[in-house]
C-alpha cells in the first residue's frame, strides 16, 4: 500500500491565483482530513470528511473548499490565494473505531507571494 | 473549544539524558494520542492512551494518561539522536466526535550526539 499520497510537494503561488492540492489514500478509510501546520502552531483542522459525499468544516475553513466524490480522493481547493495561506498542508486518513489511527501524507509546502 | 498545552516548546539535550514532556488541558478527553514528526514528513502515531492512569511503554518511551484524563506525559529514557523530532499530543473529545482530534503545538526535541 502507498498509504496517503499528496501532490505537489512544493508550490509557489502568486496572490489571487488558485490551485488544488491533491490527496489520495489506498487504505479504504472513510475518514479523511486536511490540516495546515504553521511554525510553532501545531496542526489546525481545515476540513474533514466522514465518507464519500460528506464533508464538513474544521477550525480554519475560510479560503478553502473540498470535495469527496470517491473514498480514495479528497482534494483541497484554494480559490484566491493570500499570503496568510502560506503553510505546510497535510492530508490524513483514519481507521474506523473509537481509537482510530490517523495516517498522514508527506505534506505540501505552499508559498504565496 | 478544547485546548492542549504542551511544554516545553523546545528541548535540547545530550545523548543519554532522560526527559519528560507534558501535555495539559482543562478539558477531559476520551483518549489521547502522541505523534512524532520528523522534518519534511507527516506525523506518525506512537501511542494511544484511553484509561485514566494508564501507562504504556514503547521501548525507551513511557506514556502516561492522567487519572482525570486531562493531561498526559511522555518520558524518554537515555535519549538517542534518532529521537529528535517534533512530539505532538492530540486529544479526542469523546461522544460522537472521536474522529476529530485537537492537537497541541508540539515539543521540538533535539538530541545531540
Amino acid at each position: 500500500n502507498a498509504g496517503v499520497t499528496q501532490t505537489p510537494k512544493f508550490r509557489i503561488l502568486k496572490i489571487g491565483q488558485s490551485m488544488t492540492l491533491q490527496c489520495a489514500q489506498d487504505m479504504n478509510h472513510n475518514y479523511m482530513y486536511w490540516y495546515r501546520q504553521d511554525p510553532g502552531m501545531g496542526l489546525k483542522l481545515i476540513y474533514y470528511s466522514v465518507g464519500a459525499g460528506i464533508t464538513d468544516k474544521g477550525e480554519v475553513p475560510n479560503g478553502y473548499n473540498v470535495s469527496r466524490s470517491t473514498t480514495e480522493d479528497f482534494p483541497l481547493r484554494l480559490e484566491l490565494a493570500a499570503p496568510s495561506q502560506t503553510s505546510v498542508y497535510f492530508c490524513a486518513s483514519r481507521t474506523s473505531g473509537l481509537q482510530g489511527t490517523q495516517y498522514f501524507g508527506p505534506g505540501t509546502r505552499l508559498l504565496v507571494l | 473549544t478544547q485546548l492542549l498545552e504542551q511544554s516545553p516548546q523546545f528541548l535540547s539535550i545530550q545523548e543519554g539524558e532522560n526527559l519528560t514532556v507534558y501535555c495539559n488541558s482543562s478539558s477531559v478527553f476520551s483518549s489521547l494520542q502522541w505523534y512524532r514528526q520528523e522534518p519534511g514528513e507527516g506525523p506518525v502515531l506512537l501511542v494511544t492512551v484511553v484509561t485514566g492512569g494508564e501507562v504504556k511503554k514503547l521501548k525507551r518511551l513511557t506514556f502516561q494518561f492522567g487519572d482525570a484524563r486531562k493531561d498526559s506525559s511522555l518520558h524518554i529514557t537515555a535519549a538517542q539522536p534518532g529521537d529528535t523530532g517534533l512530539y505532538l499530543c492530540a486529544g479526542a473529545p469523546g461522544g460522537g466526535s472521536n474522529y476529530k482530534l485537537t492537537f497541541g503545538k508540539g515539543t521540538l526535541l533535539t538530541v545531540n550526539p
